[in-house]
């Protein structure tokens, strides 16, 4: 039973614009969320994280928002660059420590 | 400091056989956790080990196991390989405790044939 989901596969998106990346989740367990890029050849790199406490994380050209009450995590890059084409993973951390990762999104940044 | 390094980096086996994948965590990082990455399926977490101990572990049958030694690396196993086992194994070590920001290796390919 698949706890974490991305339900968009791909998406594409302009240089420049704005890219909004999804993750809904079913269990209320989780009290850690994070957001990992992944390249080709390559082991997924953590991006940015957000505690349940918190509703919004901002870095640079990332921001994480929380939705606590709709079980929703989002992951908005402003302004996307070629360079952020990769797969995306949201991640959602218990209090055992482990990790339930969604399926991904692969982001194609288009010139 | 040197990154999480997972070797060998491809293998093809033949269903039936066995496999040991190793992994070598970044230096002082004592927690070392297995992932599997199919398709369409993202990563589904194997086990996880901290001081030699397995810590947690996911829904996988019992032919999939693993050990961490006393230097941190780790090893898994999977035994009668079946064709759905061909994915992808990442490894991810961080320093401990409830660190949730893991370091992935860059994986191992396994192909069952």
């Amino acid at each position: 039973d698949q706890q974490v989901k991305q339900n968009s596969p791909s998406l594409s998106v302009q240089e420049g614009r704005i890219s909004i990346l999804n993750c809904d989740y079913t269990n209320s367990m989780f009290d850690y969320f994070l957001w990992y890029k992944k390249y080709p050849a390559e082991g997924p790199t953590f991006l940015i994280s957000i505690s349940s406490i918190k509703d919004k994380n901002e870095d640079g050209r990332f921001t994480v928002f929380l939705n606590k009450s709709a079980k929703h995590l989002s992951l908005h890059i402003v302004p996307s660059q070629p360079g952020d084409s990769a797969v995306y993973f949201c991640a959602l951390g218990d209090s055992w420590g482990k990790l339930q990762f969604g399926a991904g999104t692969q982001v194609v940044v288009t010139p | 400091k040197a990154g999480v390094t997972q070797t060998p980096r491809y293998l093809i086996k033949t269903r039936g056989q066995q496999v040991t994948l190793s992994c070598s965590p970044i230096s002082g990082h004592r927690s070392v956790s297995w992932y599997q990455q199919t398709p369409g399926q993202g990563l589904q977490f194997l086990f996880e080990y901290f001081s030699e101990t397995q810590r947690n572990k996911g829904n996988f049958p019992g032919r999939f196991s693993g050990r961490q030694f006393s230097n941190s690396r780790s090893e898994m196993n999977v035994s009668t390989l079946e064709l759905g086992d061909s994915a992808l194994y990442l490894c991810a070590s961080t320093r401990g405790g409830q660190n949730y920001e893991q370091y992935f290796g860059p994986g191992t390919r396994l192909t069952v044939t």
